[in-house]
């Protein structure tokens, strides 16, 4: 375990089924992040968190909506998905944004049917 | 072309090899990442550079900003250190990382 959780492992899902990724932490991090990873393509920042607000929305379509309750819990609402979709999601969290001390969740595997 | 490129994209050795990856990035930088991705998929992050050399046991890195690249080395290869091995920098636009693809290691005993 490295600090950052993440449930489900895997996860297998319709394209008209609503699910939810979510992601915890307590390590004391004020800055959380979605990353995708899909085959033989580089990590791809999705979204993230400064303090619970929303600071970085990478052009990721609307089927994809986070959530950040509080400091330690991140979630990332699926709805409506495409096959194209199927990847690894992963989630970090750094002490604040920035270039530093990055801790990574074992991430997803979601796969789209 | 991305911004960060990686070299080899794949490496098969025999243990106790000693092992070179490259990471060339196009962007100025204040800091680069090594980072290494088990099967299964989670990353721990091995190394962060903004220059010259840092060593964790068998691992090394070393950066040269002007030259823009960085290596990674393991000395004494061992099959657990198979694994993909990813280079990421920060720079340009913020809240950032970029990735390079990754290079996957095979070690066999």
């Amino acid at each position: 375990e490295t600090g950052v959780t993440q449930t489900p492992r895997h996860l297998v899902m319709g394209m008209t089924n609503k699910k939810s990724l979510k992601c915890e932490q307590h390590l004391g991090h004020n800055a959380m992040y979605w990353y995708k990873q899909s085959a033989k393509k580089p990590l791809e920042l999705m979204f993230v968190y400064s303090l619970e607000e929303r600071v970085e929305n990478n052009s990721v379509p609307s089927r994809f909506s986070p959530e950040c309750p509080n400091s330690s819990h991140l979630f990332l609402h699926l709805h409506t998905l495409q096959p194209e979709d199927s990847a690894l999601y992963l989630c970090a969290s750094s002490q604040d944004p920035g270039p530093y001390g990055y801790t990574f969740g074992s991430g997803t595997r979601l796969t789209v049917v | 072309k991305n911004e960060v490129e990686q070299s080899p994209q794949n490496l098969t050795a025999q243990e106790g090899e000693f092992i070179t990856i490259n990471c060339s990035y196009s962007v100025g930088i204040s800091a680069l990442h090594w980072l290494q991705q088990h099967p299964g998929g989670g990353i721990v992050s091995l190394f962060m550079l903004s220059s010259g050399k840092k060593k964790h046991g068998r691992l090394i890195a070393t950066i040269n900003i002007q030259e823009k690249h960085s290596s990674l080395h393991i000395t004494a290869s061992h099959p657990r250190d198979s694994a993909v091995y990813i280079c990421a920098v920060w720079g340009g636009s913020n809240y950032k990382l970029t990735f390079g693809k990754g290079t996957l290691l095979t070690v066999n005993p």
